[in-house]
């Protein structure tokens, strides 16, 4: 079984301002790893994802995370926020193997409120 | 393409009574899911289906039904409602490992 930890439940942050959100995982076995945003009032869409290859991805709006396999962690930066991003994130893990189908385990959530 | 849609937005119970929660999707997506939401839980597996006909349950099953006669529908089942069943939920479909959300129903049980 895995489990999925974000360190902070809320995250409030200036405009321009650069942000980190943690993200720890326990697994016994290999993992795939994913960001998931949810916008006031709507459900997720995917933001980033770690299957294999480079440990750092980037999102098409400016996110990134590295996926750090000695520390378990997969951390989400931003250098700089826009209102626009104000959201809750979640963290989410997958087994590799075949077996556990698409199952993902989600963290409890990063609430960023960016103000102006 | 509508990608995968939930009915109702909202819906208000009364302890004991039964609901469906209907899902769909347009993507011809084999694997479909149900997650829960509560504050600072995350996300919650309730059940899933790996393709028409084949259901399990996830990490919360208890208190719900599915079923699966269709590639596009999974709907969710209330049999008896209880208050520790007002929640969020969420329809998902998935292609590969990436998983589409529907736009979720928010259930009220009083």
């Amino acid at each position: 079984a895995q489990s999925v930890t974000q360190l902070d439940s809320q995250v409030p942050v200036f405009e321009e301002a650069p942000v980190e959100l943690r993200c720890n995982y326990s697994s016994s076995v290999s993992v795939y790893l994913f960001w998931y945003v949810q916008y006031p009032n709507q459900g997720l869409q995917l933001l980033l994802k770690y299957l294999s290859g480079s440990t750092l991805v980037e999102s098409i709006n400016g996110f990134e995370a590295e996926f750090n396999k000695s520390q378990t962690s997969f951390h989400l930066r931003k250098p700089s926020v826009h209102i626009s991003d104000t959201a809750e994130y979640f963290c989410a893990v997958s087994e590799v193997i075949k077996a556990a189908g698409n199952k993902l385990t989600f963290g409890g959530g990063t609430r960023v409120l960016v103000k102006p | 393409n509508a990608g995968v849609t939930q009915t109702p937005k909202f819906q208000v119970l009364k302890t004991g009574q039964s609901m469906t929660l209907q899902c769909a999707q347009d993507m011809n997506h084999e694997y479909m899911s149900w997650y829960r939401q509560d504050p600072g839980m995350g996300l919650r597996l309730i059940h899933y289906s790996v393709g028409a006909g084949i259901t399990d349950q996830g990490e919360v099953p208890n208190g719900y039904n599915v079923s699966r006669s269709t590639t596009e529908d999974f709907p969710l089942r209330l049999l008896s409602a209880a208050p520790s069943q007002t929640s969020v939920y969420f329809c998902a479909s998935s292609y590969g490992r990436v998983k589409f959300f529907g736009p979720g129903t928010r259930l009220t049980v009083l």
